[in-house]
């Protein structure tokens, strides 16, 4: 147990279904992000919230919508998902402070789009 | 190419055996940090070593850090089948990356009991 919670910690949807994952920290951090990982291809980091702002959109399609409405929840708003969206989604958080930033993580989200 | 490159891609040892894997970065850093992720599970922070320091040891965990080559390794002594899993080591903390991490690609480490 990290203290990181996703959930669902699976779904399935298609293309023109809205479905949101959830992320929720229960360690006092102060910043938050959602990363992809697709088979085979590194880590790829989509957004950072830091103190509840957002500080970085790693250039992710409009069709992923992040909110973060406290420094201990953070959403992740799919829409209109294509299928190459498939992968392993997952929530992390950290405390930041003198360059030392260890992230923890959820357990992430299996996202599949038929 | 990616800040943050390990090799070898993928590394198959048999229990009681030492585990070695290197990681690979291009830009100053601060520190350097080496995780652990089990099949489709999130990633579990194992080890973080800074820019002055140039070995750190956690258990059966031994991380090098060369600043002039800008490399590290991870060396697993004594392995167990539990050890099996894929690391990644990242890199950040700089002034300029602020609160972003930028993680290899990863080896994928098989211990065979």
């Amino acid at each position: 147990e990290t203290g990181v919670t996703q959930t669902p910690r699976h779904l399935v949807m298609g293309m023109t279904n809205k479905k949101s994952l959830k992320c929720e920290q229960h360690l006092g951090h102060n910043a938050m992000y959602w990363y992809k990982q697709s088979a085979k291809k590194p880590l790829e980091l989509m957004f950072v919230y830091n103190f509840k702002e957002q500080t970085e959109n790693n250039s992710v399609p409009s069709r992923f919508s992040p909110e973060c409405p406290n420094s201990s929840h953070l959403f992740l708003h799919l829409h209109t998902l294509q299928p190459e969206d498939s992968a392993l989604y997952l929530c992390a958080s950290s405390q930041v402070m003198g360059g030392k930033n260890i992230q923890y993580f959820g357990a992430g989200t299996r996202l599949s789009v038929l | 190419s990616q800040q943050g490159e390990e090799d070898p891609q993928a590394l198959s040892i048999q229990e009681g055996e030492n585990a070695t894997m290197n990681c690979s970065y291009k830009t100053s850093i601060n520190n350097l940090q080496w995780y652990r992720q089990n099949s489709g599970r999130g990633l579990v922070h194992l080890i973080l070593i800074r820019s002055n320091e140039r070995e750190k040891h956690s258990g059966r965990l031994r991380v090098t850090l060369d600043t002039s080559k800008k490399s590290s390794s991870l060396l697993i002594t004594a392995s167990r089948a539990a050890d099996t899993a894929s690391y990644f080591c990242a890199t950040g903390g700089s002034e300029t990356s602020g609160s972003r991490l930028t993680f290899g690609e990863g080896t994928q480490l098989t211990v065979n009991p």
